[in-house]
């Protein structure tokens, strides 16, 4: 799986919306990013996904770039429920393979 | 909502012993999976299985290690005799469409921790 590169950590304020962005320059083609989170104590919890187009769904909105190189994911509304660690993903067959994603820290 | 359940949520044996991890995918989900988890290090990918066998494994999932979906709603890891580096958290996922280089979802239970003593 190609590699992707993220921030160790970032931080925001309760409200408002987090960018957590994430390189992949050697995506290939076919690779679909995918992005997980897992809160602390838990399992890894599905985030979004995408291909080539932008993607919202009710947790959280992916940005991807026209070269596909970069990706964000968009909370746009962070709780103190959103602190965990969230993994940018490349996946070309079947299987996710996680780094050591950002760990967001939220401040209330 | 269909969850992933593991059981036991913990578990602690003795060095060399063998222990069997158990878990219920959601019921209409065809891929399965094993991953773990060293304290405060990341996710490792251990198995992947799918039509009653193994698709794909990681280094980590050598002759120790074994998978079973004995039944139409369990699938298990099997670690036959345990050594102290196994001690961690032991995650199940599932996943309706497999491929997530298709865009496939993972979904994961809340973990079995292993202890090995």
């Amino acid at each position: 799986d190609a590699k992707t590169t993220q921030p160790n950590s970032m931080e925001s304020n309760e409200e408002e919306p987090v960018h957590l962005p994430c390189n992949h320059s050697t995506i290939s083609g076919t690779d679909y990013i995918h992005w997980y989170r897992q809160l602390p104590s838990q399992g890894p919890e599905y985030v979004i996904h995408g291909l080539t187009s932008n993607v919202n769904n009710r947790m959280a909105s992916l940005a991807i770039a026209e070269d596909r190189k970069s990706s964000t994911l968009i909370l746009h509304r962070a709780t103190l429920r959103d602190a965990a660690v969230y993994y940018c993903i490349l996946s070309g067959d079947d299987k996710i393979i996680f780094g050591k994603g950002t760990r967001l820290h939220i401040l209330p | 909502e269909p969850e992933v359940t593991q059981t036991p949520s913990h578990q602690v044996t003795q060095m060399g012993q063998e222990v069997i991890l158990r878990c219920v995918p959601i019921s209409n989900h065809l891929y399965f999976y094993w991953y773990r988890q060293i304290l405060g290090q990341k996710v490792e990918f251990l198995v992947s299985f799918y039509n009653n066998e193994i698709s794909e494994k990681s280094e980590i999932f050598d002759d120790q290690f074994s998978v079973e979906r004995p039944d139409g709603s369990n699938f298990t890891l099997k670690i036959r005799s345990t050594k102290l580096e196994d001690s961690a958290m032991y995650f199940c996922a599932s996943s309706e469409e497999g491929r997530t280089g298709r865009g496939g979802k993972l979904f994961f239970g809340s973990g079995t921790q292993l202890s090995v003593l």
